[in-house]
């Protein structure tokens, strides 16, 4: 099955920053690749996603890049404040259709913003 | 977009005993799928739901310890048998909105085992 390992598990960045966050997938079948953000206590949400048709994608602040090839996408964030501090998972899954496919959810990377 | 009610969104219970998680969501969904979430941890995925059929399980999940009914579309549950201080996590349930890959979370159920 997928497995999706995450790097790091934590960081610290100073406020205004940017921050990356790394992960790696081992199935080369999976070809959707969302981000969730999950605050203490909360549930996880959606930030940011890709397919595999595209290498990379913007959303103001946040962009995520996928290399196919080397099985690896990464998580940007740019000018970061300090509500950006919470733990942070990439994901993998087969994609489908109607979201018929279940995730993979990397280990998860605890980000803090530091003012 | 889906939005899920879920509870209990928190319970105590005592080891031996079980616990039953419920979920419902706004709209039709093909599939369910039910996550555990340790303290600190990341998502696992314990199963998935499929109405009509037999809940699909995980490697290190079995339908003994984690029976899950889908009686319609809209619904499903989760349950956690004979329960030990072990099976103390989050349990979320998860669907996909109407159209979209984009995964929607439950609130959660914090269960805590004494």
């Amino acid at each position: 099955g997928e497995n999706v390992e995450q790097h790091p598990s934590t960081l610290s960045v100073q406020e205004g920053d940017s921050a990356v966050i790394k992960c790696t997938y081992s199935d080369s079948a999976s070809n959707y690749f969302p981000w969730y953000k999950q605050e203490l206590g909360k549930r996880p949400q959606l930030i940011i996603d890709i397919r595999s048709n595209v290498g990379e994608k913007k959303d103001q602040r946040i962009a995520v890049t996928l290399n196919k090839t080397a099985k690896h996408f990464s998580l940007h964030i740019t000018e970061t404040q300090p509500e950006d501090s919470a733990v942070y998972f990439c994901a993998a899954s087969r994609g489908g259709n109607f979201g018929n496919e279940k995730l993979t959810f990397g280990t998860g990377t605890r980000l803090t913003i530091i003012p | 977009s889906a939005v899920i009610s879920q509870k209990p969104s928190r319970d105590i219970c005592q080891r031996g005993t079980s616990l039953t998680i419920q979920c419902q969501v706004d709209s039709q969904v093909t599939m369910m799928f039910w996550y555990r979430q340790q303290p600190g941890q990341s998502l696992t995925l314990i199963a998935t739901a499929n109405q009509g059929s037999e809940a699909t399980y995980e490697s290190g999940f079995v339908i003994d310890k984690f029976p899950i009914s889908r009686p319609n579309l809209t619904f499903s549950t989760l349950t956690v048998s004979n329960l030990s201080p072990e099976d103390s996590s989050i349990y979320l349930c998860s669907v996909a909105g109407q159209g979209t890959t984009e995964a929607f979370f439950g609130q959660g159920t914090r269960l805590t085992v004494v």
